[in-house]
């Protein structure tokens, strides 16, 4: 019954690569986030969705894709892997775009070697 | 561009002890200024606040706003071993237009450290 979740956990991978990370929210929720945390602790916004349409989007590399094929699913690809891209990445989800209600994934680590 | 700065960047006490935890703030239409926990995982929320002078409080956690001199204070009493984590620091900036678009700029957190 977890709030929202993100597959995988772990993820280690090369530099070069092409990766994607999926994001779910069983909470009824019509926004979700990307954020990056990376190694300073720093958790940056990186894109949001309000019913599938973008509204926040960062200025982060056009390597980083995301996609939102219904309310309930937020999904990051990640063309050309670099070792900066190296960080817990979390989703969250939200109702409306209140913040205090964001709900945040349990994070998945990427480290691109 | 937005900037949130929490001092100190870490913090080690014993049990017992009280402790403040500072967020200081540049933000264009701030809206409000919330106030995460992060223990291993995900970040869950402690407080959100708007209005200066008007103190939040839950348990042992307390915060202020201070909306002219942009900053805001986490304290937290008779800390816990359990109270070990990064507390992070986020605004909330209003978009054009003066709506709301939920974007929130989180300073680099405090790392609390409570000794049995």
């Amino acid at each position: 019954d977890t709030a929202v979740s993100q597959t995988p956990k772990y993820l280690v991978t090369q530099m070069g690569n092409d990766k994607s990370i999926k994001c779910e929210q069983n909470l009824g929720h019509d926004t979700m986030y990307w954020y990056k945390q990376d190694s300073k602790k720093f958790l940056k916004i990186m894109f949001s969705y309000n019913n599938k349409e973008l509204i926040i989007n960062e200025t982060v590399p056009n390597r980083f894709s995301p996609k939102s094929p219904d309310k309930a699913h937020l999904n990051l690809h990640i063309n050309s892997l670099e070792l900066g891209d190296s960080a817990v990445y979390f989703c969250a989800s939200s109702f409306g775009l209140l913040p205090y209600e964001q709900y945040f994934g349990p994070g998945t680590r990427l480290t691109v070697t | 561009e937005d900037k949130v700065v929490q001092s100190p960047l870490s913090l080690v006490v014993h049990e017992g002890d009280t402790v403040t935890l500072n967020c200081s703030y540049e933000v264009t239409n701030f809206r409000s200024l919330l106030w995460y926990k992060q223990e291993k995982k995900a970040p869950t929320f402690l407080f959100m606040l708007t209005s200066s002078g008007i103190e939040k409080k839950s348990g042992r956690l307390s915060s202020i706003l201070d909306k002219k001199e942009l900053f805001s204070i986490l304290n937290i009493t008779a800390t816990q071993t359990g109270d070990s984590a990064v507390y992070l620091c986020a605004v909330e900036a209003l978009g054009a237009g003066g709506t709301s678009y939920g974007k929130l700029t989180f300073g680099q957190g405090t790392i609390l450290t409570v000794h049995p």
